[in-house]
């Protein structure tokens, strides 16, 4: 069964420090890839996706991703870390062909310490 | 504002009781979901329906029951064979999607949390 892997399940960083969340998904065909985020108290919401073509990918809040096929990769980076970025993200996939369903990873705690 | 909204965002239920959770979007999307999300576990999908009067069982439906007979509306049931259904509900909704891509993006509910006493 298609699945995907989230490397770290809580990571400490201080203000200012770059951030770099693994995410590697087990499925070899096409496939959309997404980073969402939940804030403390908030709705899950998009930080950012990709479906085709430019495989670095920017998204809201400074964060970024890079799409690498042959490692089956989809890793968050953010060079610069602040406290409001404190949060869960879920990277998630779906393949092509499907019907949209996500598959979402186990999640990833990010605390911020001011 | 569009969105979507659940209902109760708490809920206290007595082992061997039926409840449902409502979820209302007024997005006109087509499609919608149910996840549940378990401390470490990540969020797993439980139904999913893309049109109405229409649904498919998701990874763990066992359990849970679905209905459909509103684009606006998708509840779920939680029955009594839902072994262990303390959690956090997510429900979502998006556009309908060609099938050929699966490229989709969800938007979610603020969540209900069920807690079996």
């Amino acid at each position: 069964a298609q699945s995907v892997s989230q490397h770290n399940h809580h990571v400490i960083l201080s203000e200012a420090a770059s951030l770099e969340l693994g995410c590697n998904y087990s499925y070899g065909g096409t496939v959309n890839l997404f980073w969402y985020v939940q804030y403390p108290g908030q709705h899950l919401q998009l930080l950012l996706k990709y479906f085709s073509g430019d495989p670095l990918v920017k998204g809201i809040k400074g964060f970024e991703a890079e799409f690498i096929k042959s490692i089956f990769s989809f890793n968050l980076r953010k060079p610069s870390v602040q406290w409001s970025d404190t949060a869960e993200y879920f990277c998630a996939v779906t393949k092509g062909g499907s019907q949209g369903n996500l598959i979402f990873g186990k999640g990833t705690k990010l605390s911020v310490k001011p | 504002d569009g969105g979507i909204t659940q209902s109760p965002k708490y809920l206290f239920r007595k082992e061997g009781q039926n409840v449902t959770l409502s979820c209302e979007q007024n997005l006109n999307h087509d499609a919608m979901y149910w996840y549940r999300q378990d401390p470490g576990q990540g969020l797993r999908l439980i139904y999913y329906s893309q049109i109405v009067n229409d649904f498919q069982k998701g990874d763990i439906a066992e359990g849970y029951s679905v209905s459909r007979e509103k684009k606006e509306s998708f509840p779920l049931t939680v029955t009594s064979a839902q072994k262990n259904p303390t959690a956090f509900y997510l429900c979502a909704s998006s556009i309908r999607v060609p099938r050929r891509t699966g490229a989709n993006v969800l938007t979610f509910g603020a969540g209900s949390r069920l807690t079996v006493l």
